[in-house]
């Protein structure tokens, strides 16, 4: 199946600081990512929809400002915490559909997650 | 709206069958999807149902869709203790950009 990859899979920084985390898929092309939030026992929050080459569709009340969403190629999106801050720290997931060469169900395939501490 | 609800909890002896419900909104859905989440993991689809079913199986995993009470059910046979994760219910509303509506996930406890 297709596999999507997260990196890094835990980072701790200082507050103030910015941080980056990587998606990529590793054996198909992916015009668009989807990143997500989870909170403890909660479920996945969507932050927004990463399209390669153009600018990410942000969700309502996630601000574009602190969550940098890059998306330069069909293989790589990336999510950028912006002067981190505790509140920031979280489990952050990407995701990609793969779309066309065989039936379409619209999977979506999750990379590992990384986990976020901002100190 | 688009809206996925889930129970939160659900406990189990091991060996015993496990049921997760799930109930949604929008019945436009192409597709009816459970995906799996273990501790400090990212999500794996689980199996899916195509919405003119109204059972799917496959060896433990049984999905039960009843379209009229917008009702989805995951049923578990056998739990194991690898088992234990968080399921996710979700659907793809044919409106609304092809956006996965998630519910909140139930989490499955297997008590050995």
């Amino acid at each position: 199946g297709a596999v999507v990859s997260q990196h890094p899979s835990r980072v701790i920084c200082k507050s103030g600081t910015s941080v980056k985390i990587e998606c990529r898929s590793l054996d198909f092309q992916a015009t668009t990512m989807f990143w997500y939030r989870q909170f403890p026992k909660q479920s996945l929050m969507l932050m927004a929809t990463s399209n390669e080459g153009s600018k990410a569709t942000y969700e309502q009340g996630v601000e574009k400002d602190k969550f940098l969403i890059n998306h330069a190629s069909l293989t790589l999106s990336t999510l950028t915490v912006t002067s981190a801050h505790p509140e920031d720290s979280s489990f952050y997931i990407c995701s990609a559909r793969l779309l066309g060469g065989g039936p379409n169900t619209g999977e979506l395939f999750f990379g590992e997650g990384s986990r976020l501490t901002v100190l | 709206g688009e809206d996925v609800e889930q129970s939160l909890f659900l406990s189990v002896r091991e060996g015993d069958s496990s049921v997760i419900n799930c109930t949604y909104t929008d019945s436009s859905s192409t597709y009816l999807y459970w995906y799996k989440q273990e501790p400090g993991a990212g999500l794996q689809l689980l199996t899916y149902i195509f919405s003119n079913m109204d059972m799917k199986q496959d060896q433990r995993l049984t999905v039960l869709l009843n379209k009229k009470d917008k009702h989805l059910s995951l049923r578990i046979a056998d739990t194991q203790t690898g088992d234990s994760a968080i399921y996710f219910c979700a659907e793809i509303p044919n409106t609304g950009g092809f956006k996965t509506i998630f519910g909140a996930g139930t989490r499955l406890f297997v008590k050995a």
